[in-house]
C-alpha cells in the first residue's frame, strides 16, 4: 500500500531552527509537496521538489532524496505564525496525491 | 473574497438526512476536488473532476455522489447522511502544465456534523 509518514507533533523556541521529516512509500513518484495548515484554516501551499535536493524559500526549505523516500522541511528563525499543521503529500503515478496524516509544529516564546 | 468559496462553512444534521457541500471558484481552474479531513488522518480524496464531463472517484466516494454543474461549480452531495461522514470537508482546484503541477488551491472548509 501507499504510505506517508510524519511526526504527529513537534515542539520547537520562536528564533530556532526545526526539520519536520516525512518518508514515503509510493507506486511511483512525481513530486512532493509541502502544505501549511493553521487551524481551522484551509491547507496553503508551501514548496514542491521533484529532483533530488534542496529548495529554498526565504525563511523554509524542503529538501528531498527519491533513492531514499525521504524529505524534510526546515523552518528557519522561527515566529510565532509558524504554529501550524504541516502536511507532506507525494504525486504518485496516476498523479494522484497521498497526503501524510500532518505535524502539528508548536511555537514556544 | 476568496477564490475558492464554500458553503455552507458548519452544519449540523441528523442521520439519514440529504446534504448538499457546493463549492464555486473564480480562479478559472478546469480541476475540482472533494476532500475529507479527519483528526489523525491524511486528507483523503472523494471525488475528483477534470472538466464539466469528466468526473472521477477518489479513495473514499461511498456515500458520496458529486455534480459539476460548470467550470466554476462542483458540488458534493450525502444522499443519506451517517454519523462517520462527520468531518470538515475542503473543495481544492487545480491547473496543469503549471510550474507546480498537482498545486491545490482549497476553499476554506465545510464542517460537517452529522448527529
Amino acid at each position: 500500500g501507499q504510505n506517508i509518514d510524519q511526526p504527529t507533533e513537534m515542539t520547537a523556541t520562536e528564533g530556532a531552527i526545526v526539520q519536520i521529516n516525512c518518508t514515503y512509500q509510493t507506486s511511483g513518484f512525481n513530486g512532493l509537496f509541502w502544505y501549511q495548515q493553521h487551524a481551522g484554516e484551509a491547507p496553503t501551499f508551501l514548496s514542491y521538489n521533484v529532483l533530488d535536493g534542496l529548495e529554498e524559500k526565504g525563511r523554509f526549505s524542503s529538501f528531498l532524496s527519491r533513492s531514499k523516500g525521504y524529505s524534510y522541511l526546515l523552518l528557519k528563525e522561527l515566529q510565532m505564525k509558524d504554529s501550524a499543521s504541516y502536511l507532506c503529500a507525494v504525486m504518485d503515478s496516476n498523479y494522484q496525491l497521498i497526503w501524510g496524516a500532518g505535524t502539528k509544529l508548536i511555537i514556544k516564546p | 473574497d476568496a477564490d475558492v468559496t464554500q458553503t455552507p462553512r458548519n452544519r449540523i444534521t441528523k442521520t439519514g438526512k440529504r446534504i448538499m457541500l457546493e463549492c464555486s471558484q473564480t480562479k478559472g481552474h478546469d480541476r475540482m476536488y472533494w476532500y475529507r479531513q479527519d483528526p489523525g488522518l491524511g486528507l483523503r480524496l472523494i471525488y475528483y473532476s477534470f472538466d464539466v464531463k469528466d468526473i472521477n472517484k477518489g479513495e473514499i466516494s461511498d456515500g458520496y455522489s458529486v455534480s459539476r454543474q460548470a467550470q466554476a461549480k462542483f458540488s458534493l452531495s450525502l444522499e443519506s447522511a451517517i454519523p462517520n461522514q462527520t468531518a470538515l470537508y475542503f473543495c481544492a482546484t487545480s491547473e496543469p502544465g503549471t510550474d507546480h503541477t498537482g498545486e491545490l488551491f482549497f476553499g476554506e472548509g465545510s464542517r460537517l456534523t452529522v448527529l
